[in-house]
């Protein structure tokens, strides 16, 4: 039962680097979502798929690219990080809208500090 | 204003008390709604959904007030274990955006 599954769970990274942040779901969810946490903040959108082949900005999408490159994985790209993307990042997945109540699925996140 | 908003917090309560959080919402398209709890340094998970005629689960209980855009998440008999930041989530009924509440968060003490 893996769930959302993120990789990596951690990563430091030098002001400038790019790096892809990888999530991939087994409970064949519709749409994905990458958010971000920092302190005081809680969670923000960056972007999310409503579907294979879709994506769509949220709260906070500049500095960041996705990918949704088929139905189980959506991955998050930073080309020239920021000290400022720093955070906390989780992707979750959940079945197509249209039901009520259907609910997010996270996973457990990836630790990102950027020197 | 923001679209989600919750009690500051923090609460700070003894085991077996009873406590309330509650949330309101300013999108009176939202139709999905949601408690999430979330550890120190862990993902937000699902507690429970909020129906509109009110819920349970043990010894949680959540209401739902549309015409107040008001949501509420009642703990009775406060274990050590509930000690977490709880989530209010909204969400439309054919978005896809889920729109999360700032949190609260929840000490149970000995």
């Amino acid at each position: 039962n893996a769930g959302v599954t993120q990789t990596p769970k951690f990563q430091v990274l030098k002001t400038g680097q790019s790096m892809t942040l990888q999530c991939a779901q087994d409970m064949n969810h519709n749409s994905m979502y990458w958010y971000r946490q920092d302190p005081g903040m809680g969670l923000r959108l960056i972007y999310y798929s409503a579907s294979e082949g879709t994506t769509d900005k949220g709260e906070v999408p500049n500095g960041y690219n996705v990918s949704r490159l088929n139905k189980r994985e959506f991955s998050l790209r930073l080309e020239s990080a920021a000290p400022s993307q720093t955070s906390v990042y989780f992707c979750a997945s959940s079945e197509f809208g249209v039901h009520r109540n259907q609910p997010q699925h996270f996973g457990d996140g990836t630790r990102l500090s950027i020197l | 204003r923001k679209e989600v908003e919750q009690d500051p917090g923090p609460f700070n309560v003894p085991e077996g008390a009873t406590v309330a959080f509650n949330c309101t919402y300013s999108n009176s398209a939202s139709q999905s709604f949601f408690w999430y709890r979330q550890d120190c340094r862990k993902e937000p998970k699902l507690l429970m959904s909020v129906y509109s005629s009110g819920n349970e689960d043990g010894r949680f209980t959540a209401q739902l007030n549309r015409a107040s855009q008001y949501i509420s998440l009642l703990i009775r008999d406060s274990k050590l274990s509930d000690s977490a930041t709880y989530l209010c989530v909204v969400k439309e009924n054919y978005g896809q955006n889920f729109v999360f509440g700032p949190g609260t968060r929840l000490s149970v003490l000995p």
